[in-house]
Formats: structure tokens, sequence, C-alpha cells
């Protein structure tokens, strides 16, 4: 248990469903994060919040459109998805800047694998 | 181009033997280097982290190096058990950036019994 929970863990949907994942975070973190994993590929980063605000978005489509209502909790809303949208989208939190040691450890949710047919 | 190279992508080895796994990178400002492992189906897990002073680095039968002039990280584990059977992604952190952080494709380890 990382104190990262994501929902749902399994999610398949159509290429013309609107779907949500929703993430919340019980570590008292100030940054949210949404990454996609496809295999064999690194870690791809979709956006960033810092203090409810959004900080980075990594030219991720417009069919993928997140929200963060507040420091606790994140999701990531789904429309018109295409087959290569097909991942493993993670969540994590961090509390400050990732740039020192002792700050910024990126603690991750398990995932939510979704598949779009 | 800040990118982090690890090697093997994929390695087998026999319960109770000893491995290690490669990591290079290319990304500056550098401030700390991350190892995760990542069960199948799960997110990644914080094993190590390592800063430009520090050469080493253990947790319980891992062990962390760190060469700052080469660019060079490994991670070592010892007497393999079958729950390490896992991806171990190498991370690195650019420095004063949130969002700056590096991710390795990944080394796929299989332990056999």
């Amino acid at each position: 248990e990382t104190g990262v929970t994501q929902t749902p863990r399994h999610l398949v949907m159509g290429m013309t469903n609107k779907k949500s994942l929703k993430c919340e975070q019980h570590l008292g973190h100030n940054a949210m994060y949404w990454y996609k994993q496809s295999a064999k590929k690194p870690l791809e980063l979709m956006f960033v919040y810092s203090l409810e605000e959004r900080v980075e978005n990594n030219s991720v489509p417009s069919r993928f459109s997140p929200e963060c209502p507040n420091s606790s909790h994140l999701f990531l809303h789904l429309h018109t998805l295409q087959p290569e949208d097909s991942a493993l989208y993670l969540c994590a939190s961090s509390q400050g800047d990732t740039g020192t040691e002792n700050t910024g450890e990126l603690f991750f949710g398990e995932g939510s694998r979704l598949t779009v047919l | 181009k800040n990118q982090v190279e690890q090697s093997p992508q994929s390695l087998i080895i026999l319960e109770g033997k000893n491995c290690t796994l490669q990591c290079n990178y290319t990304v500056s400002p550098f401030s700390n280097l991350r190892w995760y492992k990542q069960d199948t189906g799960r997110g990644p897990v914080s094993l190590t982290i390592m800063t430009f002073s520090e050469n080493t680095k253990s947790n319980g039968r891992y062990t962390a190096t760190l060469d700052a002039d080469t660019k060079q990280s490994s991670l070592h584990i010892t007497a393999s058990q079958l729950s390490d059977s896992a991806s171990y992604i190498c991370v690195v952190i650019m420095y004063s950036s949130a969002s700056k952080i590096i991710f390795g494709s990944g080394t796929r380890l299989s332990i056999r019994p």
C-alpha cells in the first residue's frame, strides 16, 4: 500500500465512450502526476499538478482531459479514444520539488489498465 | 538530449544467483538517480535514491552504485528470490524541476526456480 489509490484497476471501452480514471492520495502531498506506460517504452509524463494548478502538459491529445479538484484527488477524463491509447495509466504523488534527495519522492498507484476497442 | 538507457532489456537467472543491471544516462543538470521495482500490472516502488556525492547505497539484497563522472549506475541483486521477478526502472531527476523526471525503459528480470 503506497498511499495512492487508483480506480478502476481495469477498464475496457469503445472508441466512442466517455470514461474517467480516478486517483486519490492519502499522503498529504502537494503534487500529482499522470503517466502513461506502454509496453517496452519508458513512462511518459502526461500531466503535472502542483498545488492544484496544472504546471505541465506534455502535448497530450485533447481526448485526455485532467481535473484536479483538490490536492488529494486527480481525474483523467477520457473521450473518443483510439486503440493506440491502450496502456497502463499510472498516477503518482510527491511532496514538493523532486530536485533534492529528501523531497519529492514519487509514490505511484497500482495503475489503471485501459483497453480501447 | 536527456536520456536514460538500461541494459539488458531482459534477463533470466536461476533462484539464488546474483545479477547486475546497468543504467547509463545523459541527463543534465543532474540531481539524483533512483531505482524502482515494478511488479507486473502494478505501480513502481522505490528501491534506492542516490545523489551526486553517493557512490553506493544498499536496501537489503539490493545494492545500487553510481559513478557520476561516467554517468553510470548499476543495481546488484544478491541471492535472488522468485519475488525479485519484476521490471527494474532507472530514473534520473534533473535539478530543481518537479516534472523533469527521465525514465529508462526498464530491465525485465525473471527468476527461475
